[in-house]
């Protein structure tokens, strides 16, 4: 979908564990985006990241959501101690340049916990 | 928060019909996109727009740009099979980069 690599696609994690979610961008690209989809919902925006750099994360929940865009390697959204709650769908998307240029969206992970 | 809401909330058609949805907004935004979303797929952009009026088509899809800024339309022309899915307009604000997406459309076309 648009080059955007998100892994894994599924994942069931129990309550209390880790989840690491994979988001690799477009070729060129280097803004990244994440995204939570709720059944039935629209997306909401969580993070915006440069190369190594938060450059907004209004939509982060305060506590036990981190996001990391390294200088190598895929950007990681991670979801510590998780809660039946935290079950959705995640996109990752990428853009060029930031601003309003389009972006590109992965399928996404959609996590599931027990 | 900003909120978009579409309209209407979902729809049936007969392949070959016309499809018109909106997309408004309480709130400017300076940029406004399109998307639809398969079940367990991404968003994939349909179309792009920058400038308040403007009209942009892709294939049998045409979108315009409200003047108000403050909403947009998406029409479909002569729907096919493959036409059916989520339909979202997302907005972007001036020099902001997430996205607020609508409510979403659902279309189911009827052969």
């Amino acid at each position: 979908n648009a080059g955007v690599m998100q892994n894994p696609r599924h994942l069931v994690r129990r309550r209390g564990q880790e989840a690491r979610l994979r988001c690799s961008p477009m070729k060129g690209h280097s803004h990244v985006y994440w995204y939570r989809q709720l059944p039935e919902e629209g997306l909401k925006f969580m993070v915006y990241l440069q190369k190594e750099n938060i450059i907004d994360e209004s939509g982060m929940p305060k506590e036990r959501f981190s996001a990391e865009f390294p200088k190598e390697g895929p950007s990681i959204l991670r979801i510590q101690q998780v809660v039946r709650g935290d079950s959705a769908a995640y996109f990752c998307a990428s853009s060029r340049q930031g601003g309003d240029q389009p972006q590109h969206f992965g399928d996404g992970t959609r996590l599931s916990i027990l | 928060g900003q909120q978009l809401n579409q309209s209407p909330q979902s729809m049936f058609i007969q392949e070959g019909e016309d499809v018109s949805m909106n997309c408004t907004s309480s709130s400017i935004f300076n940029t406004w996109l399109w998307y639809k979303q398969d079940p367990g797929e991404g968003p994939v952009l349909l179309i792009a727009l920058y400038k308040a009026g403007e009209l942009t088509s892709n294939g049998r899809l045409t979108a315009q740009f409200g003047i108000t800024r403050k909403d947009s339309f998406l029409n479909i022309s002569a729907s096919i099979p493959s036409d059916v899915g989520i339909y979202f307009c997302a907005g972007v604000t001036g020099g902001g980069n997430k996205l607020t997406f609508g409510t979403g459309t659902q279309l189911k076309v009827e052969l």
